[in-house]
């Protein structure tokens, strides 16, 4: 079946860099997400990766897959006390692709220590 | 930029009242999605649809029912609104099949 597993909680102090990590168990899949959700906020896509891809960069941001573990990684750099969320990893349901919804993991709350 | 809109943040009903949950995007996606979000349940899939008058059930559809007349409206529906169904909703929207999902900022359902 499918499952997306994450650490619930993450602590890193301001300034460095915070690496929040999940493992899925779907082979087909063809994307992997990051989304960020504020508190009382909807969810808010950081960035994706596609499934033949080992790393992908934009500003901040740095996610790396490793497929043969099937595990997804996203390492934001220099981490500001605005990054405080809960960060959600998904992965696309088999090989209906977006069209068949996202299943997520249960989110890592990322805390900034001063 | 994407524009999910939900057309409540905060709605409170009673048991038993049939609920309308409201959700329109501004860039003529394909996809359309229902979840819901519960604490230590992270999110699920209640509904979603590839078209317009077409409607797929996602993993939790009990209790539930969709429409989609026109290709940015999805509505979700709770027929007889009962306590379990308290949660946050959130919809979402993508392009096209492998397109990433974009979200509205949720509603927060109560049912007393």
């Amino acid at each position: 079946g499918e499952d997306v597993e994450q650490s619930l909680f993450l602590s890193v102090r301001e300034g460095d860099s915070s690496v929040i990590n999940c493992t899925y168990t779907d082979s087909s899949s063809t994307y992997l997400y990051w989304y960020k959700q504020e508190p009382g906020a909807g969810l808010q896509l950081l960035t994706y990766i596609f499934s033949n891809m080992d790393m992908k960069q934009d500003q901040r941001l740095t996610v790396l897959l490793n497929k043969k573990d099937k595990h997804l990684s996203l390492r934001i750099a220099d981490t500001q006390t605005g990054d405080s969320a809960i960060y959600f990893c998904a992965e696309s349901k088999g090989s209906g692709g977006g069209a068949d919804g996202l299943t997520f993991g249960k989110g890592t709350h990322l805390i900034i220590q001063p | 930029d994407v524009k999910v809109t939900q057309s409540s943040r905060y709605l409170v009903k009673r048991t038993g009242e049939k609920v309308f949950l409201e959700c329109v995007q501004d860039m003529d996606h394909e996809n359309m999605f229902w979840y819901r979000q519960d604490p230590g349940l992270g999110l699920r899939l209640i509904y979603f649809s590839y078209d317009v008058k077409m409607k797929e059930k996602g993993d939790i559809p009990e209790g539930y029912s969709v429409s989609r007349e026109k290709k940015e409206r999805f509505s979700l529906i709770l027929e007889s609104a009962s306590t379990n169904q308290t949660s946050m909703y959130l919809c979402a929207s993508s392009l096209r099949d492998h397109q990433p999902q974009h979200f509205g900022d949720g509603t927060r359902l109560s049912i007393l």
